[in-house]
This record gives structure tokens, sequence and C-alpha cells, in this order.
């Protein structure tokens, strides 16, 4: 089963909203990512949080995590039409590779 | 730029053939990621590789799959007597060390008919 699971599955918003996305998570981890993926592209990385972070910033990018309720939100703020992408949440919880969630598709109208 | 290259980038087969993919992650990179992702879904994991340890092989969905990485650099997935479910998009990711930031190629598009 997917240790990731983004929420919701599908998004869609004005130009100037802010766009909220949720991911869960079921054990503990190291650290968490998010990742941005364009059609028909790989993922590019966004953010990565540690475990003992609880925000973190990147220009219009704010990323929480509340290790005890294991989930995290990415917030992207003043979305734009390029925002438009699949988003995915990745957990580390040292064992293996990352473990990816299902993801969030974004669809920003200009 | 100097960034994960996969090839090819589509590959259409007929069932029962085997086919190779081919990753070359960033220079330095030590560890090297194959991912399975099918149309509009997140990835699967199928092996990863550290520096000279064993590759973890864990995610790979039978013995009809393999992979190698020689010299540490050059990846490629094999995948034997190719099965209509082997279609998907594979992609590889290559990180400094295991679990940072992973950068990704942009994935071999195989269709098996």
């Amino acid at each position: 089963s997917q240790q990731g699971e983004e929420d919701p599955q599908a998004l869609s918003i004005q130009e100037g909203e802010n766009a909220t996305m949720n991911c869960s998570y079921k054990t503990s981890i190291n650290n968490l990512q998010w990742y941005r993926q364009n059609s028909g592209r790989g993922l590019v990385h966004l953010i990565l949080i540690r475990s003992n972070e609880r925000e973190k910033h990147s220009g219009r990018l704010r990323v929480t995590l509340d290790t005890s309720k294991k989930s995290s939100s990415l917030l992207i703020t003043a979305s734009r039409a390029a925002d438009t992408a699949s988003y995915f949440c990745a957990t580390d919880a040292g064992r293996r590779a990352l473990t990816f969630g299902s993801g969030t598709r974004l669809q920003v109208q200009p | 730029g100097a960034g994960v290259s996969q090839s090819p980038s589509n590959k259409v087969t007929e069932k029962g053939k085997d086919v190779e993919l081919r990753c070359d992650p960033i220079s330095g990179h030590t560890a090297l990621y194959w991912y399975r992702q099918s149309l509009g879904q997140g990835l699967e994991f199928l092996i990863y590789f550290q520096g000279n340890s064993a590759p973890d092989k864990s995610g790979l969905p039978s013995d009809r799959f393999s992979a190698e990485r020689t010299g540490g650099s050059v990846s490629t997935l094999t995948i034997q007597r190719t099965q209509q479910e082997d279609s998907a998009v594979y992609l590889c990711a290559s990180s400094l060390e295991h679990n940072q930031p992973q950068h990704f190629g942009d994935g071999t598009r195989l269709s098996i008919l």
C-alpha cells in the first residue's frame, strides 16, 4: 500500500488563489519531500522537510509537517497558470527508496 | 544540461519481446533509482543502487525484471518476455546520497502491443 496519500486527488482554482494539498503517511519518517510533475515529464524536487521541522518556506511554497498526525501540507500562494501540474509527496522511512503517494492534479485557470 | 538522461523516450514492442531501458544519472550521484508509473498514478518503486552495495531489488514485480549499474554510473533495466501489463512510464532518478532529493529523467514510455 502507498505510504503517502495525497488529498485532494484533483484541484481546480483560479490564477491568484492559493492551493493547498495534503499528504498523510503511516510510519515514522526521516524526512518528507514534495515533488512536481508536469505532463509527460519527470518529477522535479520542490522542498524537503525533516522530521524535526514543523514548517518550511521556499518562495511561494509553504510546507508544514505534523508528525503526531503523520500528515503534511503543501501551500502554493498566488498561484499561476504555470503551476498546473501533479504534486506528489514522498516519505523517507530510511529502509528503502522514497515511497510516493498517488498525487494531486492541480489545474490553475488563467 | 547535465541532468538525468533516459533512452529511448518511447518504446513500442510486441508481447513476448525483451526490452532494455537505459539511464544516465548525474555525474557523481551515488544513488540511482528505477520507478514505474502507470497512467495517472503515483510511482511504484522497482530497484535502487547505492554505491558499491548490493542493490535493493525488493520492488521488482517478477523475475522477468532485472537491472544493473555498470561502473557506478549508467544503469539498464531489462524486461524479459514483456507482457501487456508492463506498459507504463519507467522513470529513473539519481541523488547524491540515498533518499536525498532525487533528480528525475523524463522517463521511457513503454507500450506492449
